[in-house]
């Protein structure tokens, strides 16, 4: 079973600055499989990223994901009000699934 | 617009069952699986399995199988997650999202959420 390990848990920036996120996977993961959710307080999760790097439709540019084999990252460039939020990495593929613990990236 | 119409709010009791619903519209029903996740209160996303809604084959999550049964009314374009034996441990909002697998794995578009209590 892969496990995700996110890091940090908590991150504290202001608007304007940039976020990395890490995510790291206990085994080797396929790069079809990796996705990057952002879940804002009351909501549900909403997809930004699949496949380690590609955005999803109407993701601006200031959000971009990296990362191959297992350990993997997210970016978020000139924080916005909206992005303070839930960040959430996933796997899945036809057998499994899982996500990592998740992200709170707060407002400093 | 492409949109997934979950059912409302349920209470339970230990050791009773429950279906949610999850119903799709904008897309054609069967060219994309389900997922289903569910998260319990102030906790992080759980992966509960997914659904070929084209063969009608259901994946579970380890430790889930038996108590989750998926299903589907394909002419009515809605998905089923039903739990038995209900817990405590169970409560939780629920979420179905439509499932894309085709290379890339991702779900890409999510329904509000069914809340779950379960409470004697």
């Amino acid at each position: 079973e892969i496990v995700l390990t996110q890091s940090p848990g908590t991150l504290s920036l202001s608007p304007g600055e940039r976020a990395t996120l890490s995510c790291r996977a206990s085994q080797s993961v396929s790069s079809s499989y990796l996705g990057w959710y952002r879940q804002n307080a009351g909501q549900a999760p909403s997809l930004l990223i699949y496949g380690v790097s590609r955005r999803a439709t109407g993701i601006p540019d200031r959000f971009s994901g990296s990362g191959s084999g297992t350990d993997f990252t997210l970016t978020i460039n000139r924080l916005e009000p909206e992005d303070f939020a839930v960040y959430y990495c996933h796997h899945s593929d036809d057998s499994v699934g899982t996500f990592g613990q998740g992200t709170k990236l707060e407002i400093k | 617009q492409v949109q997934l119409v979950q059912s409302g709010s349920e209470v339970e009791k230990p050791g009773a069952s429950v279906k949610i619903s999850c119903k799709a519209s904008g897309y054609t029903f069967t060219t994309f699986a389900l997922a289903w996740v569910r998260q319990a209160p102030g906790q992080g996303l759980e992966w509960l399995g997914w659904i070929n809604t084209n063969t009608g084959n259901p994946t579970y999550a380890q430790g889930f199988t038996g108590r989750l049964v998926f299903s589907l009314e394909t002419s009515l374009t809605t998905a089923y997650l039903q739990i038995s034996s209900l817990k405590a441990e169970d409560t939780a909002t629920y979420y179905c999202a439509r499932y894309f697998t085709y290379y890339y794995y991702y779900m890409d578009v999510w329904g509000k959420g069914t809340t779950v209590t379960v409470s004697s």
